[in-house]
């Protein structure tokens, strides 16, 4: 069975601080996406990696993809209130199925 | 904007009775949706893949026939919950992948909180 843990699983910081999300598995993926989800609502987009060593920057988020495509990390630099929410990472098996991650809350305090 | 609607929001029934949520798919085809139930504070736990014109393939303990699918149309999937409990309260979100060929990537829709009294 194809797992992706997540750690921490909950984080509670104050504005301007730094933090980093770390999505691991034992296991390889075509793709690893991370999403954000806000309470009642649908999970967000946020960004796509694809290729083993891959860094990809979104304004204050850091998405880096492992060499072997088995984890991937998110940082994000000087956190704001409006960070707040639940980060979801998520394995492409390549098989058309999705595999999801327990999630890390996020909340940041002003 | 969004791509992908679902209706109702919310909907609280009474225990037995059955619900129905729809799923679209806005300005584009998705021969592949996917139905997912989250519990607070939790994550996404994959129920179902519903396959436009053929049946709908659900995962390791989700009762087929408690929770039927249906997806007549390249825009449309329906889950209704069939005979609802308490226990079948949750939030229930369903997808679409952007590809035509993976499930690398998907729209999400912005969920259906059921509460079952």
């Amino acid at each position: 069975t194809q797992l992706l843990e997540q750690s921490p699983q909950f984080l509670s910081i104050q504005e301007g601080e730094n933090l980093t999300v770390y999505c691991n598995s034992s296991s390889v993926f075509s793709s690893l996406q991370w999403y954000r989800q806000e309470p009642g609502e649908g999970p967000v987009l946020l960004v796509t990696v694809v290729t083993g060593g891959e860094v990809k920057k979104l304004k204050r988020l850091t998405f880096q993809f492992g060499d072997a495509r088995k984890d991937s990390s998110l940082h994000i630099t000087a956190a704001q209130p409006g960070d707040t929410g639940l980060y979801l990472c998520a394995g492409d098996t390549g098989g058309f199925k999705t595999i999801f991650g327990a999630g890390t809350r996020l909340f940041v305090k002003a | 904007g969004a791509v992908v609607s679902q209706h109702p929001s919310w909907v609280i029934c009474k225990s037995g009775t059955s619900v129905k949520i729809e799923c679209r798919s806005l300005d584009f085809q998705a021969t592949t949706m996917f139905w997912y139930r989250q519990f607070p504070k939790q994550s996404l736990m994959l129920m179902a893949t519903s396959n436009e014109g053929s049946k709908a393939t659900y995962e390791q303990g989700v009762e087929k026939d408690k929770f039927l699918i249906n997806h007549a149309s390249l825009t449309l999937s329906t889950l209704t919950v069939t005979s609802a409990h308490p226990e079948d309260s949750s939030f229930y979100i369903c997808s679409a992948p952007r590809g035509a060929h993976s499930s690398y990537e998907q729209y999400f829709g912005p969920g259906t909180r059921l509460t079952v009294t």
